[in-house]
């Protein structure tokens, strides 16, 4: 069945230091949407990104869709305290009916 | 705030037990989801509606059933409880079942089994 991982699992970085989570799934994916959990919060939507290639950013966030529509990644430039959190990413295989979500990547910003 | 309202918030129950969660989605979503999330740990889709009709299933246990009545909100039955049942329940919606649409989350329902 169709399975998306994303590593790493955790990352501690310092503030102002850059972060890249990076999700792979064993099957072409229709689309891949991003989520940020903050702690104790709901996973709310970032972005969705649909074509090969794709990129698009979001202030200091930069979302990429590979060109064989299996992997994606999230960067975040220039960490700051409130990018805390854990980021999943969520995809649906071409021609099937369930999103699946990623492990997902916590993030520890350390001031 | 979502939109989408689960209750309730918090839940204490003893092994064997039965509870039911309950989700209302934002207001014209047709599509409704489930997802269990333990401790520290990524989101397990269980189960889908669209429209009062079971769309797509996930890791759902045979102990746990779901449905959504005729004004769209839903409710996850969780049977013969054992410890390891308690975690988060999410609960989100969505305006349709393209795979496109963005997810909105409920708070979640923090279900505990002692």
């Amino acid at each position: 069945g169709q399975q998306v991982m994303q590593i790493p699992q955790y990352q501690h970085v310092q503030e102002g230091e850059d972060f890249t989570t990076y999700c792979n799934s064993s099957t072409t994916l229709s689309n891949i949407q991003w989520y940020k959990q903050r702690p104790g919060g709901h996973p709310v939507f970032l972005i969705q990104l649909v074509k090969s290639g794709e990129v698009k950013k979001q202030k200091r966030l930069t979302f990429q869709f590979g060109e064989a529509k299996k992997n994606s990644s999230l960067h975040i430039t220039a960490t700051q305290t409130t990018d805390v959190g854990t980021y999943f990413c969520a995809g649906r295989s071409t021609g099937g009916f369930k999103t699946i979500f990623g492990a997902g990547t916590r993030l520890f910003v350390k001031a | 705030d979502s939109g989408v309202t689960q209750t309730p918030k918090h839940l204490i129950t003893a092994t064997g037990q039965r509870v039911t969660l309950r989700c209302s989605p934002r207001s014209g979503d047709l599509s409704v989801y489930w997802y269990q999330q333990s401790l520290d740990q990524g989101l397990q889709f269980l189960i889908q509606y669209y429209n009062g009709e079971e769309r797509a299933k996930g890791n759902i246990l045979e102990r746990f059933s779901a449905q959504q009545f005729p004004d769209l909100h839903s409710e996850l039955n969780l049977s013969s409880l054992e410890l390891g049942d308690s975690a988060l329940y999410f609960c989100a919606s969505s305006a349709g079942t393209s795979g496109q649409e963005t997810q909105y989350f409920g708070p979640g329902t923090r279900l505990l089994v002692l």
